[in-house]
């Protein structure tokens, strides 16, 4: 069954530097997202994306975030300038239609800022 | 979208049936029920979805009575693997002008031996 792949699986960094995670989504997909899971807590929104341009961004979701989609094939969230509080899961998903049909999830990155 | 309250955690052995029930009473016309499995350190999974009265797949069954104010996950005989947390989503079949997924705390389900 096709998945969702995420890179790299853990990310250690030093507060205010810059992180990259990256997101092969599956292929014949068109929506992407972006949520994160901080330790305890719920799985939360952080943007949607679709034909290269955010569909919807959460509050979460400032001036520090940005997404891109380089290519035909990956699918990246950037902080610009890391603070501790960005320590987190985050998962990377996609869907083939809009609305109800299931997101699927990758298994995440493990961003730990120091 | 619709708000959804389902029990923080349930206990269950090795070879019950488990009914984690979620309630919806805000839930709109066009909107879609969807349940999502979470195991420590993974993504959510989609587990099923359903409208209306009862869907079944070869991991768990889901019941949805007329109103549509609550719906029902039942998973058969669980295992310890199916020790995780459980999601009820609810959201507009349409999209709109939103398709974010919107998570509750969930409910820890634990299966002993």
């Amino acid at each position: 069954e096709p998945e969702v792949t995420q890179t790299p699986s853990h990310q250690v960094t030093q507060m205010g530097q810059e992180v990259i995670l990256r997101c092969v989504p599956i292929s014949n997909h068109l929506y992407f997202y972006w949520y994160r899971q901080i330790l305890g807590q719920k799985v939360e929104f952080l943007v949607s994306f679709y034909n290269n341009e955010i569909s919807e961004k959460s509050e979460i979701f400032d001036d520090q975030f940005s997404v891109e989609r380089p290519d035909g094939s990956n699918f990246t969230l950037k902080i610009r300038s890391t603070k501790l509080e960005d320590s987190a899961m985050y998962f990377c998903a996609s869907s083939d239609l809009k609305g109800n049909q299931p997101q699927h999830f990758g298994d995440g990155t493990r961003l730990s800022i120091l | 979208l619709a708000k959804t309250t389902q029990p923080i955690s349930m206990d269950s052995y090795e070879g019950q049936e488990v009914n984690i029930t979620c309630s919806h009473n805000n839930i709109a016309t066009n909107d879609y029920i969807t349940w999502y499995q979470q195991f420590p350190s993974q993504g959510p999974r989609f587990i099923i979805q359903g409208y209306k009265t009862k869907v079944t797949n070869e991991v768990a069954s889901l019941f949805i009575p007329a109103d549509r104010k609550s719906s029902t996950l039942s998973l058969p005989r669980v295992s310890l693997s199916d020790t995780a947390v459980y999601y009820c989503l609810v959201g507009d079949h349409h999209g709109g002008a939103t398709n974010k997924l919107i998570f509750g705390t969930g409910t820890l389900l634990a299966v002993q031996p």
